[in-house]
């Protein structure tokens, strides 16, 4: 199956970007996502980028995917103290949906 | 409001005793799933149903059961739950085919086995 590695736990101030990486094994992944989860609450999606593409930008969020490397990242722009939260990857299994693997989490600390 | 109920929010349970958490759609999604979250180890797949009497073994299936007999529900049952099952439990819904759609999760139970 899929194997998906994040940082536990990464910690910025107000103001600055956060980076949040992932790494996978399985490349034939069609989609990749990125969700949140806030304090005592389930996971929403926070965006998604296509395995065809290398970088996609919403905002303040920019998604870079290096395939070579099996590489994911997200980057916060200017991240406040709201980006305070797990951030999850998430990546489907052989190319279709049904059994998507989440990293770890990676906890971020926006310090005021 | 679209969204995915589960429920109970919080339980506490001893060892043993059968225990059932709901988890209901009103999105007709064809495709619901169960994970469980644990410190450390992020989300990891129990369960998942492709459609009405469809459903498969996740990551971790073991003393676990589940059912899809409407559309919309999709019940975790835990015939004889033990203390390594005390986690936070999401369900999550989506459409089936694999384009960019989004998967809804609920507000997590969180049960404790003692």
């Amino acid at each position: 199956g899929e194997d998906v590695e994040q940082s536990l736990f990464l910690s910025v101030r107000e103001g600055d970007s956060s980076v949040i990486n992932c790494t996978y094994t399985d490349s034939s992944s069609t989609y990749l996502y990125w969700y949140k989860q806030e304090p005592g609450a389930g996971l929403q999606l926070l965006t998604y980028i296509f395995s065809n593409m290398d970088m996609k930008q919403d905002q303040r969020l920019t998604v870079l995917l290096n395939k070579k490397d099996k590489h994911l990242s997200l980057r916060i722009a200017d991240t406040q103290t709201g980006d305070s939260a797990i951030y999850f990857c998430a990546v489907p299994f052989s190319g279709g949906y049904q059994k998507v693997t989440f990293g770890t989490g990676t906890k971020l600390q926006v310090i005021p | 409001e679209a969204q995915v109920t589960q429920n109970p929010r919080y339980l506490i349970t001893v060892t043993g005793k059968k225990l059932t958490v709901t988890c209901s759609q009103n999105m007709n999604h064809e495709y619901m799933s169960w994970y469980r979250q644990d410190p450390g180890l992020g989300l990891r797949q129990i369960y998942y149903s492709m459609n009405v009497e469809v459903t498969d073994k996740g990551d971790v299936p073991e003393g676990y059961k589940v059912s899809r007999k409407e559309k919309r529900n999709f019940p975790l049952i835990l015939e004889s739950p033990s203390p390594n099952q005390t986690s936070l439990y999401f369900c999550a819904s989506s459409l089936l085919r694999g384009s960019s759609t989004e998967a809804f999760f609920g507000q997590g139970t969180r049960l404790t086995v003692v």
